[in-house]
């Protein structure tokens, strides 16, 4: 059982330069989404996605782009990486976006550096 | 809009010390609780949630209690080891956002021996 899966789990990027962050799930969730964690801010959300071909922004968009064109995968894309990207980017994912107490997935992290 | 606030970290303690770590939450309607724990180098865990007033969360030796009138979900463990070190994050869901997490800013736990 995989969970939710992200890779790479470090990357460092020099400014401008883009890259994907890859994430995959194998519980047929409908939502997911991407955060950010920096130090003393907890955890913020970057975009979500409430299922296949349907996305939407979170408090901290800016810089990102995502597509949901199959179930089990959530990329994030950072066309440009920018030092204040530098951070650890969490995928999560759970059953369904209505009622409550659904019980959300973490991936394990990518930590991301750009210099 | 919803938002949670945790108390100022970081926490020392020595093993077998009790463990308080406040939270308290802002959000219409009734949201979920949740109280997730990060070790060092990993991701996040699900540590335990409760989803309506009164209602007890438990995992681990950790309990927290859903408590609507004073919008509370205080983290609590009797006795701690040094294995609970960590950073433990407060969140919501299910108020205004849906089933996107709020989250508080994290309490880094540090147990020594």
């Amino acid at each position: 059982n995989a969970g939710v899966t992200q890779t790479p789990k470090f990357q460092v990027l020099k400014t401008g330069q883009s890259m994907t962050l890859q994430c995959a799930q194998d519980m047929n969730h409908e939502y997911m989404s991407w955060y950010r964690q920096d130090p003393g801010m907890g955890l913020r959300l970057i975009h979500y996605s409430v299922g296949a071909g349907i996305t939407d922004q979170g408090e901290v968009p800016n810089g990102y782009n995502v597509s949901r064109s199959t179930t089990e995968d959530f990329p994030l894309r950072l066309l440009s990486a920018a030092p204040s990207q530098t951070s650890v980017y969490f995928c999560a994912s759970s059953y369904s976006s209505m009622g409550m107490g659904n019980t959300i997935y973490f991936g394990e992290g990518s930590w991301l550096t750009v210099v | 809009g919803d938002s949670v606030t945790q108390m100022e970290g970081p926490v020392t303690l020595s093993e077998e010390a009790f463990l308080t770590i406040n939270c308290t939450y802002t959000a219409t309607g009734y949201p979920s609780l949740f109280w997730y724990v990060q070790y060092p180098g990993e991701g996040l865990q699900l540590l335990l949630k409760a989803t309506k007033a009164d209602d007890k969360g438990s995992n681990k030796g950790f309990e927290a209690t859903y408590r609507k009138e004073t919008t509370s979900f205080h983290l609590e463990k009797g006795s701690v080891q040094v294995s609970d070190s960590a950073v433990y994050f407060c969140a919501l869901s299910g108020g205004t956002s849906g089933s996107r997490l709020t989250f508080g800013e994290g309490t880094q736990l540090t147990v020594n021996p």
